[in-house]
């Protein structure tokens, strides 16, 4: 069965400091990667996806076939970043999401 | 324009009652998902609509839980004979075209807790 693992439940970095949320999955084909997030009090949204290589509120995130990673990266917190992220695999008409990862930004 | 939305956002229903939950899709998204979340879980695909036609029920968990989407725009889902473990969050989204390549836009969510 296709599954996307995001080991860590909590993430807390201080503002100005780099963040990594960490996303594997296990398809082995040509994967169809996203990252969603959840704001407090808001709906969950598309954050950014693979294929479309953007940066998005300064997140980028490369996909690694050999080491089956799709890691979000941002090189400088802030506060407003702190949200929940899920890494997600799409394949054929389905989306499998991860458990999340809780991101803290400490001021 | 207005988003997904999904009602009720909140219910509460006694353990064997039935729910039906609604979901109104953006304006001529062609696609609906329904997803269920469990507390510190990610939304788990249930089914999803291309139009009217149900193209995958395959995450439906079990014969009480079951979709519709009669005129190709809104959503109900159905949970007949509730049980606790049917508590969680019910999740909503459209999208354009077919997925996985389209964006999916989700609802608020309705919050179901079997008592």
């Amino acid at each position: 069965a296709q599954r996307v693992t995001q080991p860590e439940k909590l993430l807390s970095v201080f503002k100005g400091a780099p963040v990594e949320l960490k996303c594997n999955y296990s398809y082995s084909g040509s994967p169809e990667l996203f990252w969603y997030v959840q704001y407090s009090r808001q709906r969950l949204q598309l954050l950014l996806r693979h294929i479309s290589r953007e940066s998005i509120k300064g997140f980028t995130a490369d996909l690694n076939k050999g080491e089956t990673s799709f890691h979000l990266k941002k090189p400088f917190a802030q506060e407003e970043d702190s949200a929940m992220y899920y890494c997600a695999q799409g394949r054929d008409d389905k989306i499998i999401f991860g458990k999340g990862t809780r991101l803290h930004i400490l001021p | 324009g207005a988003g997904v939305s999904q009602s009720p956002r909140y219910k509460v229903t006694k353990r064997g009652q039935d729910v039906a939950l609604r979901c109104d899709p953006i304006s001529g998204h062609v696609s609906l998902y329904w997803y269920r979340q469990a507390l510190g879980q990610g939304p788990e695909f249930l089914t999803y609509f291309n139009y009217e036609a149900q193209q995958d029920k395959s995450g439906l968990p079990n014969d009480r839980f079951s979709a519709e989407r009669p005129e190709g725009s809104i959503s109900t889902l159905t949970i007949q004979r509730t049980e606790q473990r049917d508590s969680a969050m019910y999740r909503c989204a459209s999208s354009l075209g077919a997925p996985p390549n389209h964006e999916q836009y989700f609802g608020p969510g309705t919050r179901l807790t079997v008592t």
